[in-house]
């Protein structure tokens, strides 16, 4: 069975620095989804970023990017320019190359609660 | 594009009693999972369906159920419920497979239960 951990219940940033949150898992397979996923005090949880396995490239969406190195099963999620906006519980999630019939459900880690300082 | 919607997004029940959540997926996504957050357990897989059919199961007692209707929509029912049912219950929607599948779950509000 698949498994995320996050080691990092909570971290704080300053307004405008960068933050790294990280986020390891546990697999036996060669390609899958890594995700991060936001989920503000308003509770709907957003898509961040995500990552195909198989694409060696790491991730960017505008201040958001991932370090993912694979051999070390390790993805971290870096935010540059940190805004008040961004405070969230950030939640790291694996799910399994969609195929038919194979099990597709998302396995999430504990989360990362973000604050920002302003 | 509408998102995913959930209905109701809060309720208060007592122990012993049933429930009923709903949940409309984006149009044209076909898969529609049931997470369950609580701070205890984290947020934990309940089922996914499409075409109507029960896909996956994750490790939840029988008294949680679920079905999708023809139109994609899906609803999950917990019966005989119990205190430690209390918990936010995500909806999520998403393509099935072929191109644009990108394996991203879309999520709704959640429906918060509170069991007295």
């Amino acid at each position: 069975a698949q498994t995320v951990t996050q080691s990092q219940p909570e971290m704080s940033v300053q307004e405008a620095e960068t933050v790294t949150l990280s986020c390891t898992y546990d697999t036996s397979e060669s390609d899958y989804y890594l995700f991060w996923y936001k989920q503000p005090p308003s509770r709907q949880m957003i898509l961040v970023i995500r990552q195909e396995a198989y694409k060696q490239q790491n991730a960017t969406e505008n201040r958001f990017s991932v370090n993912f190195q694979k051999a070390a099963k390790s993805f971290s999620l870096k935010i540059s320019d940190s805004q008040l906006g961004d405070a969230a519980m950030y939640f790291c999630a694996y799910r399994r190359l969609i195929s038919s019939g194979s099990a597709r459900q998302l396995t999430f880690g504990s989360g990362t609660q973000l604050t920002v300082l302003p | 594009k509408a998102g995913v919607t959930q209905t109701p997004r809060y309720l208060i029940k007592t122990r012993g009693q049933q429930v009923t959540l709903s949940c409309s997926p984006i149009s044209g996504h076909r898969s529609v999972s049931w997470y369950q957050q609580t701070p205890g357990q984290g947020l934990q897989f309940l089922f996914e369906y499409f075409s109507e059919t029960q896909r996956n199961k994750g490790n939840f007692p029988g008294r949680f159920s679920g079905r999708q209707f023809s139109n994609s929509r899906s609803e999950m029912n917990v019966s005989t419920l119990e205190l430690g049912d209390s918990a936010l219950y995500l909806c999520a929607s998403s393509l099935v497979w072929g191109r644009g599948n990108t394996g991203e779950l879309f999520f709704g509000e959640g429906s918060r239960l509170t069991v007295l």
